[in-house]
Formats: C-alpha cells, structure tokens, sequence
C-alpha cells in the first residue's frame, strides 16, 4: 500500500511569490495534518483537516491556508513568501481525525521549500 | 502551554549498546505520545504510538514506556546497529485537536 504522498520534493521560490503543496493521504485515512520543519527543529503543527473541514490550526500566519479535498487529498498554500518560510513542510495522516486524540500520525516524505 | 524537552540532544555509542532516549513534557492531560525516527532530509518514521492509559509499547527491539504523572517517556532501543543512526523525535498530542508536539529531537549516531 501506498503511504502518504507529497508533491513536490524540492522547490524554490523568491520572496513574495506563492507556493502550493501538495499531499495524498494513506488510502482510507480522512485526516490530513499539516507540519514545518526548520533546520535542527521539530516539526511545528500548521493545520488539520478532517472530512473536508478545518479542525485545528496553529500559530502560523494567514499567509498560511490549506483545503481538503473530497478524495481526502490536500494542498497547503503560503502566499507572500518570506525567506523564514524556508523549511521542510510535511504532510500527516491518521484514520480519525477531528477530535482529540487522533492516534498514530503517518508522515510523508515532505516538501523542502527554498525560499530566496 | 505545552513543553516537550529532549536530553541529550545528540549521543554517539558504538555497535550493541542499548540507546536510552528521553522525553519530558510539562503538561500530564495528553491522549497520547509517539516516537519518530527521522533520517537526514528525510520525512518521520512512526516508531511507537502510546496512548494516555498505557505503561509502555513493543515494537522487537524498540520498547518505549510513559509515566503522565512525572511527565516523562523513554525509548529504549536494544542491542544498537549503525543502521539506527538518525534523530529521534517524540511528540505529545493533548488540548488541540490533531495537534502533535515535538520535541527538537535526540540526534543519533551508532558507531561500527
């Protein structure tokens, strides 16, 4: 089986351009996460959405906007790029979602984001 | 507000040994914790997933254990190859739906 699937691998954009990511969750899984990853960081949690809906979002700005799709699918988009927007974006997905406790998290491979 | 410290933040032991990785948190109210293995460049590895009722999980060589009260987990790996070399970074969820959150990991190396 496929595991979580994110496009594109590497980018690079200059300032105050947009971006968009992309990510295909674990088939079956309804929950899909969003995380950025600065260099020699954890990951920081950006959004969650479930069945189509947003669920959860952290203290990210908004330049930062993300959208489910009804395949489960999801794109997250930075619109005014800053050269902190520089990071490994990764994508998550879990079966549950919406709720506290949404279980094990399966991570994709990310998006590293270059940002000049 | 949430916490999640790992100490040391990078350790090197030879081939054999057994790894001690330590996670501290502030606030016990979790659901649950996990343990990612990350390699360079490279997205997250679920390793093991304990929820908040539990004491520990196994996984073959890998057996983590969670205390909510004293705010503490440790990932014990046993018997270490130069193939478990990576960062290994837990994660806390609890307060916010869907949110995990890391620690800034325990850098890895296992030397031959």
């Amino acid at each position: 089986d496929a595991g979580v699937t994110q496009s594109p691998t590497h980018l690079i954009k200059t300032r105050g351009q947009h971006v968009t990511l992309r990510c295909s969750p674990i088939s079956g899984h309804k929950s899909v996460s969003w995380y950025q990853q600065v260099l020699g960081q954890g990951p920081q949690f950006i959004f969650q959405y479930y069945e189509k809906e947003e669920r959860g979002r952290g203290n990210f700005p908004d330049r930062f906007s993300a959208r489910q799709f009804p395949n489960y699918s999801s794109e997250l988009n930075v619109n005014a790029l800053l050269l902190g927007d520089s990071a490994l974006y990764l994508c998550a997905s879990s079966l549950v979602g919406g709720a506290f406790n949404t279980g094990e998290l399966f991570f994709g491979e990310g998006s590293r984001l270059t940002v000049l | 507000k949430q916490e999640v410290t790992q100490i040391p933040a990078a350790l090197s032991v030879p081939e054999g040994e057994n790894l001690v990785l330590n996670c501290s948190f502030t606030d016990s109210a979790i659901y649950n914790l996990q343990w990612f293995r990350q390699d360079p460049g490279k997205g997250l590895t679920s390793l093991l997933l304990i929820q908040s009722s539990q004491r520990e999980q196994t996984s073959g060589r890998l057996n983590a254990s969670l205390d909510k009260s004293s705010g503490r987990s440790t990932l014990y790996i046993a018997a270490s190859q130069p193939g478990d070399s990576a960062t290994y970074l837990c994660a806390v969820e609890g307060g916010s739906w869907g949110k995990l959150q890391f620690g800034a990991g325990t850098q890895v190396v296992v030397t031959p």
